[in-house]
């Protein structure tokens, strides 16, 4: 069965910092990929997904995940984090009929 | 508006109380499921349909029942609710399964179960 891996649980960072958050996933066959976004107190959103093509994906607010097949990899990544980016991540994985979610990485970002 | 939505969004019940939370969608969806999110563990599919009248076992669909009796709705019973139960619950659906359909998530329902 597939799994995926997020192992910070929860970072903090000012304001500025640049942002990594891993994610690891075990599957051996086609896969798609989903970062997801939680603000405190709302449902989870989409932040970005990729299906195919080019390995760097851009979503919303300044976001960006790069796959790494080789890896079994798709970290997210922003430059420049702000206050508001405050919010639990989590990252998925999407195989037939089945979409997996890692634990999550709480994110607090200090003004 | 495409929405999915929930109700009730916040419920304190009793050890076995039968409950109901619904989940509906707008957006004639034929996937629809149910997931329990607890800290540290993320969020675990409870049951899914791939529409109506098809539901399957997720990850952890002890103590809970689903029906699929229309396209847009899809409650999740919890026929004698136990304190373990206690989590957030998230209806999600989406056109369907495959591969390339990301999952639209209702606003969630805190329950607890004392």
């Amino acid at each position: 069965a597939q799994s995926v891996s997020q192992h910070n649980h929860h970072v903090i960072l000012s304001e500025a910092a640049s942002l990594e958050l891993g994610c690891n996933y075990s599957y051996g066959g086609t896969v798609n990929l989903f970062w997801y976004v939680q603000y405190p107190g709302q449902h989870l959103q989409l932040l970005l997904k990729y299906f195919s093509g080019d390995p760097l994906v851009k979503g919303i607010k300044g976001f960006e995940a790069e796959f790494i097949k080789s890896k079994f990899s798709f970290n997210l990544r922003k430059p420049s984090v702000q206050w508001s980016d405050t919010a639990e991540y989590f990252c998925a994985v999407n195989v037939p009929e089945k979409l997996t979610f890692g634990t999550g990485t709480r994110l607090t970002i200090i003004p | 508006e495409a929405q999915v939505t929930q109700n009730p969004r916040y419920l304190i019940t009793v050890t076995g109380k039968k409950l109901t939370v619904t989940c509906s969608q707008n957006m004639n969806h034929e996937y629809m499921s149910w997931y329990r999110q607890d800290p540290g563990l993320g969020l675990r599919q409870i049951y899914y349909s791939m529409n109506v009248e098809v539901t399957d076992k997720g990850d952890v669909p002890e103590g809970y029942k689903v029906s699929r009796k229309e396209k847009r709705n899809f409650p999740l019973i919890l026929e004698s609710p136990s304190p373990n139960q206690t989590s957030l619950y998230f209806c999600a659906s989406s056109p369907g399964q495959d591969l390339y359909n990301e999952q639209f998530f209702g606003p969630g329902t805190r329950l607890t179960v004392l």
